[in-house]
């Protein structure tokens, strides 16, 4: 089944204890992402890759740091993480041509 | 800066009703349009999605439009059942490789 999988899908923390939330995608997709959501501000875009080795920021990087070594995993970290990114996080895939998104289940992150 | 904006916020309709959720953008400059469902807590569902070079697309009891001049697109749901109360969300696709959503339209359909 195509799909876009996250782990883990609920996370409660403490404030400088980094995290690493891990995002896989099975269908062979080159541009992968990350979003946040937020009550008020919606579905903001923190990072995205084009492809492997190449990643670059969205509207709200500051806090986080991503990696793209392998084509399929897109992980999001959290050095130090801060009760401000407790929030509902999606990881995302893009088709090539016609560029239809793929989200992720989510994973709800609590900073205390 | 794209800015996508959904009207109404909330609607409340009775089971079997039509019903249309609107979207619009500021920049007419895109690459395509899709529309999602979300459920309470859950991620999101594509559910249609539109290139800039298209004026609908359908699936099943749904149909969506687009109007790429005037910035505009609907979402049309026909006999809206009570498994259809969700979030509604659509996301523009600009050249620029950005993907700006609006704050969605919380539908409920009551038995």
């Amino acid at each position: 089944e195509a799909q876009v999988t996250q782990n883990p899908r609920y996370l409660i923390t403490v404030t400088g204890k980094k995290l690493t939330v891990t995002c896989s995608q099975n269908m062979n997709h080159e541009y992968m992402s990350w979003y946040r959501q937020d009550p008020g501000l919606g579905l903001r875009q923190i990072y995205y890759s084009m492809n492997v080795e190449v990643t670059d920021k969205g509207d709200v990087p500051e806090g986080y740091k991503v990696s793209r070594k392998e084509k399929r995993n897109f992980p999001l970290i959290l050095e130090s993480p801060s009760p401000n990114q407790t929030s509902l996080y999606f990881c995302a895939s893009r088709t090539s041509g016609s560029y239809e998104q793929y989200f992720g289940p989510g994973t709800r992150l609590t900073v205390t | 800066k794209q800015e996508v904006t959904q009207i109404p916020a909330a609607l409340s309709v009775p089971e079997g009703e039509n019903l249309v959720l609107n979207c619009s953008f500021t920049d007419s400059a895109i690459y395509n349009l899709q529309w999602f469902r979300q459920d309470p807590g859950k991620g999101l569902t594509s559910l249609l999605l539109i290139q800039s070079s298209q004026r609908e697309q359908t699936s099943g009891r749904l149909n969506a439009s687009l109007d790429k001049s005037s910035g505009r697109s609907t979402l049309y749901i026909a006999a809206s059942q009570p498994g259809d109360s969700a979030t509604y969300l659509c996301a523009v696709l600009d050249a620029g490789n950005m993907l700006t959503f609006g704050g969605g339209t919380r539908l409920m359909v009551k038995p």
